[in-house]
């Protein structure tokens, strides 16, 4: 069942340059979005979200872009530090839900 | 700045043992989750929990697995008799309000435990 897909298992970019993440969802029900940060021995960190109403969210060196129509978002980094290796989930929720329901991850890796 | 905090980190248990697993929300959530990880998968809902009762389960949460908020602080997740295939990362989440509110929801997890069941 993969409702929510992250088709690159990984990125490696260079210190400066724009990590570009996408995510692709089938289910309609989802109406709000979130990627998450995971490093190795720990938990997920929430990043950055966005609601269907809109198209666009900017946070800092972070920024989603929600597709609607084409089911797809992607999360743009920039510019990338080392520091933001790490493993980047895209998740989603349904309307009214509680329950995550997660990609299988990009793992990003910023080269100085 | 507050943080959802799990014990043990680490657990190594032989099949068919029970296990508990501890978490602490953040104080001033009212929402409770468990996810697990399996090597090499994707992370999985397995259980929300509102106002000392389930209000979500998944296919994966069979009578095996129970859950409880016993005192005001601890969130805990129990597993009767372990299996092999339940060895994974088991990651506890919290957030304030229900999406069912209309409100936008942003749930935090803590470290996780890592379940080695042999």
């Amino acid at each position: 069942d993969q409702q929510v897909k992250q088709n690159s298992p990984s990125l490696s970019v260079q210190e400066g340059r724009i990590s570009i993440l996408n995510c692709d969802y089938t289910n309609s029900m989802f109406d709000y979005f979130l990627w998450y940060k995971k490093y190795p021995a720990e938990g997920p960190t929430f990043l950055i979200s966005i609601s269907s109403i809109k198209d666009k969210n900017e946070d800092g060196r972070f920024t989603v872009f929600l597709n609607k129509s084409a089911k797809h978002l992607s999360l743009h980094i920039v510019p990338s530090q080392p520091g933001d290796s790490a493993v980047y989930f895209c998740a989603a929720l349904e309307v009214a839900g509680n329950k995550l329901t997660f990609g299988g991850g990009t793992r990003v890796l910023v080269k100085p | 700045e507050p943080e959802v905090t799990q014990t043990p980190s680490h657990q190594v248990t032989q099949m068919g043992q029970e296990v508990i697993l501890r978490c602490v929300p953040i104080s001033n959530h009212l929402y409770f989750y468990w996810y697990r990880q399996i090597l090499g998968q994707k992370v999985e809902f397995l259980v929300s929990f509102y106002n000392n009762e389930i209000s979500e389960k998944s296919e994966i949460f069979d009578d095996q697995f129970s859950v409880e908020r016993p005192d005001g602080s601890n969130f805990t997740l129990k597993i009767r008799s372990t299996k092999l295939e339940d060895s994974a990362m088991y990651f506890c989440a919290s957030s304030t309000i229900n999406r069912g509110q209309g409100f936008q929801e942003t749930q935090y997890f803590g470290p996780g435990t890592r379940l080695l069941v042999l």
